[in-house]
């Protein structure tokens, strides 16, 4: 079976700083789909960045990047000159194929200091 | 604007009673998911359905049942054997494959959730 781990329960970063949040997944597929989302305290899961396993480019969606190493099954997170919006939850996920639910990690609470 | 719709926000449940969660999407998807949110677990997947008239049981479907009679709704109901139903629950919904080919990877669109507690 499938899992994802998120191996950091809390991370901090000072504001205008750059983070890195953890992922790393077991899986056997060679077609999947892994993204990261955020969670406001308002709740509301909001897609920040996704990957395609077949695409050996990283994902970069403005501030947002991702460190995929497939061979390694992990695909980091990294936050550039953080904003104190970026407080969140954030949830890294993995999905089999191009369809179909997502698995999630445990999630990282992300702090910003002013 | 297109998105998905779960009401109630809040909901207050006394042992015993069933409860059902409404979720409904207009952004024309096929797929739909419910999780169960937990402080410290993540996401957990309880039904999802590929399409109407057709659903599957999650990790933790004990004590949760689903129905898929329109394509726009997937209503949840949390019966009185779910033992534990105080959660955080989100619904989600996502394009087919054959959408998702000409957009590339697809993703799963989120609802603002619903809080259930038991009293």
């Amino acid at each position: 079976a499938q899992t994802v781990t998120q191996s950091q329960p809390e991370m901090s970063v000072q504001e205008a700083e750059t983070v890195t949040l953890s992922c790393t997944y077991d899986t056997s597929e060679s077609d999947y789909y892994l993204f990261w989302y955020k969670q406001p305290p308002s709740r509301q899961m909001i897609l920040v960045i996704r990957q395609e396993a077949y695409k050996q480019q990283n994902a970069t969606e403005n501030r947002f990047s991702v460190n995929f190493q497939k061979a390694a099954k992990s695909f980091s997170l990294k936050i550039s000159d953080s904003q104190l919006g970026d407080a969140a939850m954030y949830f890294c996920a993995y999905r089999r194929g191009s369809q179909g639910n997502l698995i999630f990690g445990k999630g990282t609470k992300l702090s910003v200091k002013p | 604007d297109g998105g998905i719709t779960q009401s109630p926000k809040y909901l207050f449940r006394k042992e015993g009673q069933n409860v059902t969660l409404s979720c409904e999407q207009n952004l024309n998807h096929d797929a739909m998911y419910w999780y169960r949110q937990d402080p410290g677990q993540g996401l957990r997947l309880i039904y999802y359905s590929q399409i109407v008239n057709d659903f599957q049981k999650g990790d933790i479907a004990e004590g949760y049942s689903v129905s898929r009679e329109k394509k726009e709704s997937f209503p949840l109901t949390v019966t009185s054997a779910q033992k534990n139903p105080t959660a955080f629950y989100l619904c989600a919904s996502s394009a087919n494959q054959d959408r998702v080919r000409l957009r590339g990877a697809n993703v799963l669109t989120f609802g603002a959730g619903s809080r259930l507690t038991v009293l």
